[in-house]
């Protein structure tokens, strides 16, 4: 069954630094999500992508965060100078087309700035 | 405020048991609502969708139900196995042009005993 693939599983920057995650949407989808939950916290929405724009963000999705997909397949989330808070796990999402359909999770990726 | 409860926290049962997972929302206007099991390190995997107009839908030996006028659901596992051993998040997506961004609660951990 085709899945969402999200890479590293855990990234390790300092504070200040700039960090890229990774995702691979399964390849037919069309709309793109990135989630986050710092430890023992809610899942929370950060930003919904679709045709190649975001569609929809949250008050956590600030000017030191941006979205990108930049070759068709892969689907990134970029923060600009992370802070501490930014630590969390970070989960990338898809789905195909606008009915009821889920939302398809990948692993996501452990952030942990030092 | 749009909010997702769930009860109780945690829950430890024995195997081959029946359980029955609590939810409360106050997402509106509202979608969809759906469960997901999500396994430690792991994203979260859907079990079931339902809309408004939906009562219960069943995945195998999952059934969840939605009352929308009280806007509560419930999701009941059957003959527990010890793979179930997981968090169950009740997930409401509030209707907003068909982004389908998420709404999470904050899951129940269930812990299935031999």
């Amino acid at each position: 069954e085709p899945e969402v693939t999200q890479t590293p599983s855990h990234q390790v920057t300092q504070m200040g630094q700039e960090v890229i995650l990774r995702c691979v949407p399964i390849s037919n989808h069309l709309y793109f999500y990135w989630y986050r939950q710092i430890l023992g916290q809610k899942v929370e929405f950060l930003v919904s992508f679709y045709n190649n724009e975001i569609s929809e963000k949250s008050e956590i999705f600030d000017d030191q965060f941006s979205v990108e997909r930049p070759d068709g397949s892969n689907f990134t989330l970029k923060i600009r100078s992370t802070k501490l808070e930014d630590s969390a796990m970070y989960f990338c999402a898809s789905r195909l087309d606008i009915s009821n359909q889920p939302q398809h999770f990948g692993d996501g990726t452990r952030l942990s700035i030092l | 405020k749009n909010q997702v409860e769930q009860s109780p926290q945690s829950l430890i049962i024995l195997e081959g048991k029946n359980c029955t997972l609590q939810c409360n929302y106050t997402v509106s206007p509202f979608s969809n609502l759906r469960w997901y099991k999500q396994d430690t390190g792991r994203g979260p995997v859907s079990l079931t969708i339902m809309t408004f107009s939906e009562n219960t839908k069943s995945n195998g030996r999952y059934t969840a139900t939605l009352d929308a006028d009280t806007k509560q659901s419930s999701l009941h596992i059957t003959a527990s196995q010890l793979s179930d051993s997981a968090s169950y998040i009740c997930v409401v997506s509030p209707f907003s042009g068909g982004y389908n961004k998420l709404i999470f609660g904050a899951g129940t951990r269930l812990a299935v005993h031999p």
